[in-house]
């Protein structure tokens, strides 16, 4: 089955800063990696999505970017913000009859204003 | 809004007791999952369900059994917990389009304590 690796499981950053959040998958057949942001006692909502057909998406201060060759995805988060801290995981999974997301561990975002 | 609800939001149990998780959505999706989240190892997927008739495991589904009761409604049951079933669970709904996969949305979690 589908392996995610996430790192780090903790970033600190000050307030401005960037920050960026790297994932690495096993399943080649894997073609959608959605990122989740968890906000302290809140469930994960969806940031931001990518499909295997772009290398690259932006959202306003988020973006994410995707190197099938190399199995690896990440997070880029531009001047960071007070409420940028959260727990954010990494997803993959694939739409090819084996519907269902495999998590990445998690990391904790910290931004020290 | 249509939402994700769970009850109960917290529980405390012994040892060997039988829960049941419920889950309800009013999102009209008809995919369910249930994850359970443990610090440092993110969320893993216990079961999910396709539509009434369709159940299937996920990769930690020893010690737990689902009911899809209806397109809205989907329960988790621990027959005779134990303490490393401890977690916070969440419920997801998710609807795909016709990209493949699409948003799942979250249910606000019932933490649960075994003791």
């Amino acid at each position: 089955g589908e392996n995610v690796e996430q790192h780090p499981s903790t970033l600190s950053v000050q307030e401005g800063d960037s920050a960026v959040i790297k994932c690495t998958y096993s399943d080649s057949a894997s073609n959608y990696f959605p990122w989740y942001k968890q906000e302290l006692g809140k469930r994960p909502q969806l940031i931001i999505d990518i499909r295997s057909n772009v290398g690259e998406k932006k959202d306003q201060r988020i973006a994410v970017t995707l190197n099938k060759t190399a199995k690896h995805f990440s997070l880029h988060i531009t001047e960071t913000q007070p409420e940028d801290s959260a727990v954010y995981f990494c997803a993959a999974g694939d739409d090819f009859g084996n519907e269902k997301l495999t998590f990445g561990t998690g990391t904790r975002l910290t931004i020290i204003p | 809004d249509a939402d994700v609800t769970q009850t109960p939001r917290n529980r405390i149990t012994k040892t060997g007791k039988r829960i049941m998780l419920e889950c309800s959505q009013t999102k009209g999706h008809d995919r369910m999952y249930w994850y359970r989240q443990d610090p440092g190892l993110g969320l893993r997927l216990i079961y999910y369900s396709f539509d009434v008739k369709d159940i299937n495991k996920g990769e930690i589904s020893d010690g737990y059994s689902v009911s899809r009761q209806a397109q809205a409604k989907f329960s988790l049951s621990l027959e005779s917990a134990i303490p490393n079933q401890t977690a916070l669970y969440f419920c997801a709904t998710s609807e795909p389009d016709r990209g493949g996969y699409n948003e799942q949305f979250f249910g606000p979690g019932t933490r649960l304590t075994v003791l």
